[in-house]
Order: structure tokens, then C-alpha cells, then sequence
């Protein structure tokens, strides 16, 4: 079975510049998580989708970043204008809910992104 | 509010020897409990998870952890190390109504010869 499928791995921009990531989640999974990982914070939750709708955004560091998920298999992360600080590796993950995966997170290989 | 501590940032040890990483959290219920680790470059892979019954649980890779309640604890051992366990770890707790898991900071094995 595929895993959680993000674009691009890695991608360097200058600062101002618009930045989009993107994940494909599981098939058949119906919570998607976008987490930020930087040396000083360790993982951060930024936002999360239950059946394509956002539950919690509060982790959203500013307005410069919005997520969306039109869809069960497609969900963007974007950055508006970008900043050096947003330089981190942004990851994907998604879960269902129910036994026997109950809880448990499914990550992607992650994005890396460096705003110069 | 959920939170994870993990006491040791870097930890060394040499190949064949028993390891521990350290893990304790603070959650107002029965927390569900997990274990997951990244190798370089990569994302995260779940080693084992506890949610209720045996408080020994075994993961994939020769991994096991215990839930000591009483000391809010969930410690990941392996009896004897590999060279390709060489990675950083991390300890999670959750999911509340949030659905989303708590992480520790990590800890981060490196494996001598």
C-alpha cells in the first residue's frame, strides 16, 4: 500500500516568495496533521483535518500560512510570503480513526524547505 | 494540558550493548502511548504503541517498552543494539479530543563499533 505521499522534498526559495507544499494521505483515512520540525522546537502540530474539514489550526505560526484540503486525497500547506525563519521540515501524517490504528500516526518522508 | 519529556537529548552506546531511552508524559486520562523514530533524512516510523492491557509491549526491530503508571513513565529498551538503530527517537502521548499526538523532544542514538 502506498504510504503518505508529500511534494516536494526539498525546496529552496528566496524570502518573499510563495511556497506550497503538498500531501497525499492514505486512502480510507480520514484525519490528515501537518507538523513542522525545526532543531530548536522539535515537532510542532500546525493544523489538522478530520473528513476534509480543519479542526484545529491554533498551531498555525501567523496569517502567512493557510492550509487546505479540497478533497479525502489532496492537501496543501502554503507560506505567503515566506520568511528564513519558515526554513524547516514540514511533514504530513494521517491516521483513521478506530481500531487497530487508533491514535496512531502515519507519516510522510517530509518536505524540506530553506527560504534564503 | 498533554506534555512528553524525554531527559536525554544525545545518547552513545556501543553495538551489542542493552539500551534504555527515557520517556515521561503528564495526561489527565489513560494515555495512549507511542514510541516512533526517524532516521536521517527520513519521516517518522512507528516502533510500538501502547493503549490499555499488558504494560510490556514489543515493537518491530527487536524493540520493547513499559507503561509504569505510577511513574508516569514509558521506556523504550532493546537488549542488545545494532548499528542500524542508529537514529533519533521519539516519545508520544495523545490523542485527547485533539485526535493529534503530543511529542517529545527526541532523543538522539548514536552507535559506536
Amino acid at each position: 500500500d502506498a504510504g503518505v505521499i508529500q511534494s516536494p522534498r526539498h525546496e529552496v526559495t528566496e524570502m518573499g516568495q510563495e511556497v506550497t507544499l503538498r500531501c497525499k494521505p492514505i486512502s480510507g483515512h480520514d484525519y490528515l496533521f501537518w507538523y513542522r520540525q525545526t532543531m530548536m522546537r522539535g515537532l510542532e502540530l500546525l493544523i489538522y483535518f478530520n473528513n476534509n474539514v480543519p479542526i484545529d489550526d491554533s498551531g498555525m505560526p501567523e496569517d502567512r500560512f493557510s492550509a487546505k484540503m479540497p478533497n479525502a486525497s489532496f492537501s496543501t500547506l502554503k507560506i505567503q510570503p515566506s520568511e528564513p525563519r519558515d526554513s524547516a521540515v514540514y511533514f504530513c501524517a494521517s491516521s483513521v480513526q478506530g481500531a487497530p490504528h487508533t491514535g496512531e500516526l502515519f507519516f510522510g518522508e517530509g518536505s524540506r524547505l530553506t527560504v534564503l | 494540558a498533554q506534555s512528553v519529556t524525554q531527559p536525554d537529548i544525545h545518547i552513545t552506546v556501543s553495538e551489542g550493548a542493552s539500551l534504555e531511552l527515557r520517556c515521561n508524559y503528564s495526561y489527565g486520562a489513560t494515555p495512549y502511548l507511542f514510541w516512533y523514530v526517524q532516521s536521517p533524512g527520513q519521516g517518522l516510523q512507528l516502533l510500538l504503541k501502547y493503549f490499555s492491557g499488558d504494560t510490556l509491549v514489543q515493537g518491530i526491530k527487536g524493540f520493547e517498552a513499559e507503561f509504569k503508571r505510577s511513574q508516569s513513565s514509558f521506556n523504550l529498551r532493546k537488549p542488545s543494539v545494532h548499528w542500524s538503530d542508529a537514529a533519533e527517537y521519539f516519545c508520544a502521548v495523545g490523542p485527547t479530543g485533539r485526535r493529534a499526538l503530543t511529542f517529545g523532544s527526541g532523543t538522539r542514538l548514536q552507535v559506536q563499533p
